[in-house]
């Protein structure tokens, strides 16, 4: 059964610090892998991942993906207070391209 | 603000009412999507429609009725609904496939009572 597995499940941090979020999945013929950010309803896109070892970057927030090892990394630098949100994973399956298969998310906090 | 509207924002509901959630997109996308955030569970995907036609349903109740008469309009009917039911419903839009970018609605909290 394909899954989508994030930790740590809750983070509390202050500003300026540095956090590192996993999403690991087992899909069958994986496609791409997407992170979400989500703070109060609806999810807003961040990054979709293709291919192993190239880093996306956006302002302070970067991601990679490992396809050998099955997993992706969301690294939020120099955090701010308005970072405080769910990041949520999910993963795209080539047998199916409507379906999004997405993790429980990662609950950061992040305090002055 | 979002490209993606959804009404009525909250809801709340009897197991025997019937009642419709709406969504509309503006974005000219082709492809609309339900999902269902239930607390502490992963975002579930409930229904997919590309070009109006229906191409996913994943598993939900009878219970649980889509209706897409456009490529803009995505209706959700809700009939004999159960307390388990209670989440936030949400809508999404994308050009055709899920992995483009989705452009989220805000959301339908719907308590069951």
């Amino acid at each position: 059964e394909d899954k989508v597995v994030q930790s740590p499940l809750s983070l509390v941090v202050h500003e300026g610090d540095t956090v590192t979020l996993n999403c690991s999945y087992e899909v069958t013929n994986f496609r791409s892998l997407l992170w979400y950010k989500q703070e109060k309803k609806a999810p807003t896109f961040l990054f979709m991942l293709t291919s192993s070892g190239i880093e996306k970057k956006s302002g302070r927030l970067s991601s990679i993906l490992d396809k050998k090892e099955l997993f992706s990394i969301l690294n939020i630098t120099a955090t701010q207070t308005g970072d405080s949100a769910v990041y949520l994973c999910a993963v795209e399956a080539y047998y199916n391209t409507d379906k999004l298969i997405f993790g429980t998310g990662t609950r950061l906090q992040v305090f002055p | 603000e979002t490209g993606v509207t959804q009404t009525p924002r909250h809801l709340v509901m009897g197991m025997t009412n019937k009642k419709s959630l709406k969504c509309e997109q503006h974005l000219g996308h082709n492809a609309m999507y339900w999902y269902k955030q239930s607390a502490k569970k992963p975002l579930e995907l409930m229904f997919v429609y590309n070009f109006k036609e229906q191409t996913e349903n994943n598993s939900v109740p009878s219970r649980f009725s889509p209706e897409c008469p456009n490529s803009s309009h995505l209706f959700l009917h809700l009939h004999t609904l159960q307390p388990e039911d209670s989440a936030l419903y949400l809508c999404a839009s994308s050009q055709d496939r899920a992995d483009e970018v989705t452009e989220f609605g805000p959301g339908t909290r719907l308590t069951v009572l």
